[in-house]
């Protein structure tokens, strides 16, 4: 069964510091991952996907990740993290392709804390 | 342009009240919809998906159900709330899979509700 496991529940940087929020999953076939963000009250709106294209991944507002197949990660990065990035971050897994039955498999989350 | 609605955005009802939030899908045809639960530090928790109209598969068994009476319509419903039914609900809309490039979900703004 896919999984997906996010390390942290919980990361702390100060303003411009780097931002790297983990992310590991387990999938039998070749993945489709994908990164959400959540401001408070509000819903899930997508960061960045990986399809099987490009392993280095660019996004919205400054993120982005690279897939591993090796380590079986996609860590979410930005090199200078700004206050509005403080929130909350989803990584998602389905399976790809002919594969994919269209439910993604979430992450516990990880909530980014920007301090000034 | 496809857009998701989602209301209200904020109700609190008595236990043992009815239930019923509505979504709806624009700019697309026959989409997969998709109800989430996000509990306070649980994560999300997928509760329906359907992949047409009067198709409805169950995630976990609870004291909610969930109707599709229109191709981009989706309702999440409950005859009797308990205090347990509290938590932030999510509409998610995708393509069908398999259907050229998929693109994930894109989420509705949630609805608060406070079971008291």
């Amino acid at each position: 069964a896919q999984s997906v496991t996010q390390l942290g529940s919980h990361v702390s940087v100060s303003e411009g510091a780097l931002v790297l929020l983990r992310c590991n999953y387990s999938s039998s076939v070749p993945p489709y991952l994908f990164w959400y963000v959540q401001y408070p009250n509000q819903g899930l709106q997508l960061l960045l996907k990986y399809t099987s294209a490009a392993t280095l991944v660019k996004g919205i507002n400054g993120f982005e990740a690279e897939f591993k197949k090796s380590e079986t990660s996609f860590h979410l990065t930005k090199p200078s993290a700004h206050m509005s990035d403080a929130a909350e971050y989803f990584c998602a897994v389905t399976k790809a392709g002919s594969s994919n039955t269209g439910k993604l498999i979430f992450g516990q989350g990880t909530t980014l804390q920007v301090k000034p | 342009s496809q857009t998701i609605h989602q209301w209200p955005a904020t109700l609190v009802q008595p236990v043992g009240s009815p239930l019923s939030l509505e979504c709806t899908v624009e700019g697309t045809s026959n989409p997969n919809l998709y109800w989430y639960r996000q509990a306070a530090g649980r994560g999300l928790q997928l509760l329906f998906y359907s992949v047409g109209i009067g198709q409805i598969s169950s995630e976990v068994p609870q004291n909610l159900s969930a109707s599709r009476p229109q191709d981009r319509q989706f309702i999440l419903s409950s005859k009797k709330l308990l205090l347990s039914d509290s938590g932030f609900y999510l509409c998610a809309w995708s393509s069908p899979p398999g259907q050229g490039f998929w693109y994930g979900y894109t989420f509705g703004s949630g609805t608060r509700l406070t079971v008291v």
